[in-house]
C-alpha cells in the first residue's frame, strides 16, 4: 500500500454514460498526476495538479475529460459520454519532496 | 520528442541475475525510475536515480545510467519467482513538471 487510494477499483459502464473516479493522495504531497494505461502499454500522462491548480493537460485529454482538485486534497477525473476507446486503467500518483512518485492501485474502466 | 524504449520480454532461471535495459531520448531528464507491476495491480516504485549519478545500489537491485548513450539498466541479483512481473522504465523529460514518460514495459519471467 503506497498511501494513495483510488475509488472505485472497477467500473463497468455503457457507452454514452458519464463516469467519475476519485483519488485520495498522500496528504503532504502537493503534486498529483493522472495517467491512463491500456493493455500492453506503459502509463500515459493525462494531467497534473500543483495543490488545486491544474498546470498541464495532455492532448490525450479530450473535451469529454475533466479533472478537479478542490482545496488541493483529493482529485476527481470525470469522463462524459464514454466511448469504448476510453476503456483502460486510470492511475493516480503523487510526488514526494524526494521526487518519488507513488501510484495508487488504479481504477479499471470497461465501456460496453 | 520524448520516447522511452524497452525490450518486451526476458526469461531467466531462479537464482540467476536479470538485466532489464531501457533507452530514452530526452537528455534533460532529471530523474529516471524503475517500477514493477504485477497483474491487475498498480505500479510499485522500485528505485530511481538522479541524472548526475551513474550507479545506485539498493539490496538486490543495481541501476546503471549511461547518460552519454541515454541508456539505463536494472539488474536484479538472485532473481526469485516473486520477481516475475512487468518492469517499466520512466523518465521525467524536460521541464520541472515531474510528469513521467514510460516505456512499454519488460515482462520478466522467472523459471523455477
Amino acid at each position: 500500500d503506497t498511501g494513495v487510494s483510488q475509488n472505485p477499483r472497477h467500473k463497468i459502464t455503457k457507452r454514452g454514460q458519464n463516469v467519475t473516479f476519485r483519488c485520495d493522495p498522500i496528504s503532504e504531497h502537493n503534486r498529483l498526476y493522472w495517467y491512463r494505461q491500456t493493455l500492453g502499454q506503459g502509463p500515459e500522462f493525462l494531467t497534473y495538479f500543483q495543490n488545486e491548480a491544474q498546470l498541464e493537460k495532455s492532448r490525450l485529454l479530450s473535451d469529454r475529460f475533466s479533472a478537479e482538485r478542490p482545496k488541493g486534497s483529493f482529485s476527481t477525473l470525470e469522463i462524459q459520454r464514454t466511448e469504448q476507446g476510453d476503456s483502460a486503467m486510470y492511475l493516480c500518483a503523487t510526488l514526494s519532496r524526494n521526487n518519488e512518485q507513488f501510484f495508487g492501485p488504479g481504477t479499471r474502466l470497461t465501456v460496453l | 520528442g520524448e520516447d522511452v524504449e524497452q525490450s518486451l520480454f526476458l526469461s531467466v532461471r531462479e537464482g540467476d541475475s536479470s538485466v532489464i535495459n531501457c533507452t530514452y531520448t530526452d537528455s534533460s531528464s532529471t530523474y529516471l525510475y524503475w517500477y514493477k507491476q504485477e497483474p491487475g495491480a498498480g505500479l510499485q516504485l522500485l528505485t530511481y536515480i538522479f541524472s548526475n549519478m551513474d550507479m545506485k545500489q539498493d539490496q538486490r537491485l543495481t541501476v546503471l545510467l549511461n547518460k552519454k548513450d541515454k541508456h539505463l539498466s536494472l539488474r536484479i541479483a538472485d532473481t526469485q519467482t516473486g520477481d516475475s512481473a512487468i518492469y517499466f522504465c520512466a523518465e521525467t523529460g524536460s521541464g520541472n513538471t515531474g510528469k513521467l514518460i514510460f516505456g512499454q514495459g519488460t515482462t520478466l519471467q522467472v523459471k523455477p
